[in-house]
């Protein structure tokens, strides 16, 4: 089966510039994650989605992220306008029943 | 929360010897822990898994064994080899592993000398 895809690999922004990314799952998985991993670190969770419903944003900085699944297929997770302390790398999982599949992620350095 | 802690943050082996990952882990209601790899450049990726029900699992070269009453799980690679070099990360769940919010640690880089 196709693996979690994600572009753009790289992206390089100014801070307060906007930036999106974009993740296909799975074809049937139900449940969609992003992810933020700062380097150095484990990732963190961001966002959850259950179809195009979200399940938990808690640790999402609603003021300048912002995520949407529109028919509980692809997503997007926008930044605007971004911070220095964004740079990361942002990575979409999915899962249906057991386990999650990891995107390669989206390298995002704010300059 | 849950809180996950890692050791060491950096291990270093020749081939052939074993290496050993510990993280001990503070939500007694978490019930799945998960093992994963990342290479360089990629995601990560699942290599073994535990749920709370089990205190050793086994996979060829790789097992993980589960102390509940401790709080700690720990993973075991034998006979390691170069490709086994990339930093781990251990994680715990109170889902399952049925989705639901990964807590991840802070990672381990092996490095596996030739």
């Amino acid at each position: 089966e196709a693996g979690v895809a994600q572009s753009p690999r790289y992206k390089i922004i100014e801070k307060r510039q906007s930036v999106a990314f974009w993740c296909n799952p799975i074809s049937g998985h139900a449940t969609l994650y992003w992810y933020q991993q700062i380097l150095g670190q484990g990732p963190k969770l961001l966002i959850q989605f259950q179809n195009n419903g979200v399940v938990d944003d808690s640790q999402l900085p609603k003021d300048r992220f912002s995520a949407e699944r529109l028919k509980g297929v692809d997503s997007t997770l926008k930044i605007q306008p971004a911070k220095l302390e964004d740079s990361a790398v942002y990575l979409c999982a999915s899962s249906f029943k057991y386990g999650y599949t990891f995107g390669s992620g989206t390298r995002l350095t704010v300059v | 929360g849950e809180n996950v802690e890692q050791h060491p943050s950096t291990l270093s082996v020749q081939e052939g010897d074993s290496a050993v990952i510990k993280c001990t882990y503070s939500d007694s209601a978490s019930n799945y822990f998960p093992w994963y790899k990342q290479e360089l450049g990629k995601g990560p990726q699942l290599i073994i898994d535990i749920r709370s029900n089990v205190g050793e699992k086994k996979d060829q070269r790789i097992a993980v064994t589960l102390n509940k009453t401790a709080k700690h799980f720990s993973l075991h690679i034998t006979e390691t080899q170069p490709e086994d070099s990339a930093v781990y990360f251990c994680a715990a769940s109170r889902h399952g592993g049925s989705q639901g919010n990964l807590i991840f640690g802070k990672g381990t880089k092996l490095s596996v000398k030739p």
